[in-house]
Order: C-alpha cells, then structure tokens, then sequence
C-alpha cells in the first residue's frame, strides 16, 4: 500500500514563528502536493512539485514556501505564521506520467492551530 | 481553466435509503474526474476515478458514479445507505498534462439517520 506519512498530527505555534510540516511518501512518486482544507471551502493547493528541487504554486501560495531536496520528502514552510494559516493542511503524491488520471494519495492531514 | 460545483454543503438519508451525491464540473479538455471521501480525522481515500474508459464507474463500499459528458456530471451513488457512509464527501477534476493535480470541490457532508 502507498503511504504517505505527515510527521506531526497536531501543532500549536505561535504567531510570527517559522513553522515546518514534513511529509514522507514511501513510493517513488514523482508529484507531491500541499492542500490546505477549511470548512466550506474544500481543498485548496498551496503548492506542488513535480521532481526533486521543482516546485510549482498552487491557487493560494502566498504566506507559504515549500522545499523538495529528496524525491520522498516534500516541505511545508510558514515563514511566519498568522491565525488565518490556522487549518488542516494535506500532503498529497502521485506517479507520473500525468494525464492518465493517476490516483493521488493523501497523508493523514496535520491540525495547525496559530495563537 | 478546470473546476468542480458540488451544490449544497449538507445531505442526510436514512439507512437503507439511496444516496446521491451531485457533483458537476467544468475543464477546456476531457476531464478525469474522481470521488473522495474523508472521515473524521482522517485524510481522503479514493472512492472511484473515471478515466475515459466505461462511464459508469464501480467504486469501493458499494458506490458508483456515472460520467454524463452532455450535462458536465459526475454523481455518486449508493443503493443503500449504511451508518459507516457518514463522512464528507470530496468530487475533484484533473485534466490531460496537468501533473495529476486536482481541483476540488467544497465537499459534502453525509450524515445517515438510524
């Protein structure tokens, strides 16, 4: 089975500090995706990266970097984080080629809360 | 540009009762479409995907959708609903070069009454 594994659950950070969300796929997976998902707005994409050291913004980048040195690893980084990056953030890997309708998997999501 | 229209935020049936989700949708290009579902605390499964093959899609659980090119649909069903059903429902498009990436709609919640 594809896991994808996001190393923290839950998380309270404070505003204004540097927060980082790990994410680990376990098969090969060329595509990697950020999604945040609020309450009414489903999921949105923060960014993805389609190989190692690519990276690409999704619909809402802004606030947000990523970082992809390693094909299993893609990070999640608030430079400095507000209380509107309060929510669930997914992470999300996929094999290419794309346009074959290939399966996304998601992570188990992390609960961010910003005090 | 690609994107989902999932009318209303909430759907309750009783057990036993069909269930059908609405899920309509707009791409420049053919699309593939796919149903997701998340449970609480959890993240999204793949329930079914249509990729340009048969239009009526068997999923896991029971469920099915249909693609109807000429109404820009893609609802999912169930002939009859089941308590372990209740969760929120996610319709999502992709298009032909776009890296597999997915734009989603807003999700729909199902909740199944006893």
């Amino acid at each position: 089975d594809v896991k994808v594994t996001q190393s923290s659950r839950y998380l309270v950070k404070r505003t204004g500090e540097k927060v980082f969300l790990e994410c680990v796929q376990d098969m090969d997976h060329e595509n990697m995706f950020w999604y945040r998902q609020d309450p009414g707005l489903g999921l949105r994409l923060i960014y993805f990266s389609y190989d190692v050291k690519m990276k690409e913004k999704g619909d809402i980048p802004e606030g947000y970097s990523v970082s992809r040195e390693k094909k299993e690893r893609f990070s999640l980084i608030l430079e400095s984080a507000s209380t509107n990056q309060t929510s669930m953030y997914l992470c999300a890997s996929s094999t290419n080629p794309g346009g074959t309708g290939n399966t996304i998997y998601f992570g188990e999501g992390s609960w961010l809360t910003v005090v | 540009a690609q994107s989902v229209t999932q009318l209303g935020s909430h759907v309750s049936v009783s057990e036993g009762a069909l269930v059908l989700l609405r899920c309509n949708y707009s791409s420049s290009v053919p699309p593939y479409l796919f149903w997701y579902v998340q449970y609480p605390n959890q993240g999204l499964q793949l329930l079914l995907k249509y990729t340009s093959a048969a239009t009526l899609v068997k999923g896991i659980n029971g469920f099915e959708a249909e693609f109807k090119k000429s109404e820009t649909s893609f609802h999912l069903t169930k002939p009859s609903a089941h308590m372990s059903d209740a969760a929120e429902y996610f319709c999502a498009v992709s298009e032909a070069g776009a890296n597999s990436k997915l734009t989603f709609g807003k999700g729909i919640t199902l909740s199944v009454r006893p």
